[in-house]
């Protein structure tokens, strides 16, 4: 069973500049997340996915981040302008609906200069 | 709400030594808690899963972690650790379908 994919790996940008990751969860996992994980700290919920819906984005700055899942499968995660603060892995995890276990993908280490 | 709390953000052991890494859940006894294990680099990898099945439950790569509700606990045990778990190990409970992490404990192994 293939895993949870994410590109790029690593990404590089100067502040204001725009980003964007892609998401493709594993097969037949309706629910897809993307968190925000600071080096030194654990990974923080930025939005949750069921299907192409959002179930929760209280955490997402939206004025400058924004997801989407347009065909329930995989997803892009956007930042514009990019901040200092944002420099982070960026980890996108998929979950069947009857389990509580969450798979992660490998994330994508953003710096921001 | 329910949350976890990893006491200790760097743990050193020499190889061959007893791991003990700590986890103390919130009050109100969760479904579920988990351990995830993160190398370099790379993304989060389960390493068990605790369902009230049984309150001691084995994981992957030896590691093994007991539910005690009477001290609020879930710590992650290994007897002898070996280079390869040095790595960051996250506690985590899953709250209303997201899952809430602990801030994490990098594991150092000496030679």
């Amino acid at each position: 069973e293939a895993g949870v994919a994410q590109s790029p790996r690593y990404k590089i940008i100067e502040k204001r500049q725009s980003v964007a990751f892609w998401c493709n969860p594993i097969s037949g996992h309706a629910t897809l997340y993307w968190y925000q994980q600071i080096l030194g700290q654990g990974p923080k919920l930025l939005i949750q996915f069921q299907n192409n819906g959002v179930v929760d984005d209280s955490q997402l700055p939206k004025d400058r981040f924004s997801a989407e899942r347009l065909k329930g499968v995989d997803s892009t995660l956007k930042i514009q302008p990019a901040k200092l603060e944002d420099s982070a892995v960026y980890l996108c995890a998929s979950r069947m609906g009857t389990s509580d276990t969450q798979y992660f993908g490998p994330g994508t280490r953003l710096t921001v200069l | 709400a329910q949350s976890v709390t990893q006491l200790g953000s760097h743990v050193s052991v020499s190889e061959g030594a007893l791991v003990l890494l700590r986890c103390n859940y919130s009050s109100s006894v969760p479904p579920y808690l988990f351990w995830y294990v993160q190398y370099p680099n790379q993304g989060l990898q389960l390493l068990l899963k605790y369902t009230s099945a049984a309150t001691l439950v084995k994981g992957i790569n030896g590691f093994e972690a007991e539910f005690k509700k009477s001290e609020t606990s879930f710590h992650l045990t290994k007897p002898s650790a070996h280079m390869s778990d040095a790595a960051e190990y996250f506690c985590a409970v899953p709250r209303w379908g997201d899952m809430r992490f602990g801030a994490g404990t990098r594991l150092t192994v000496k030679p």
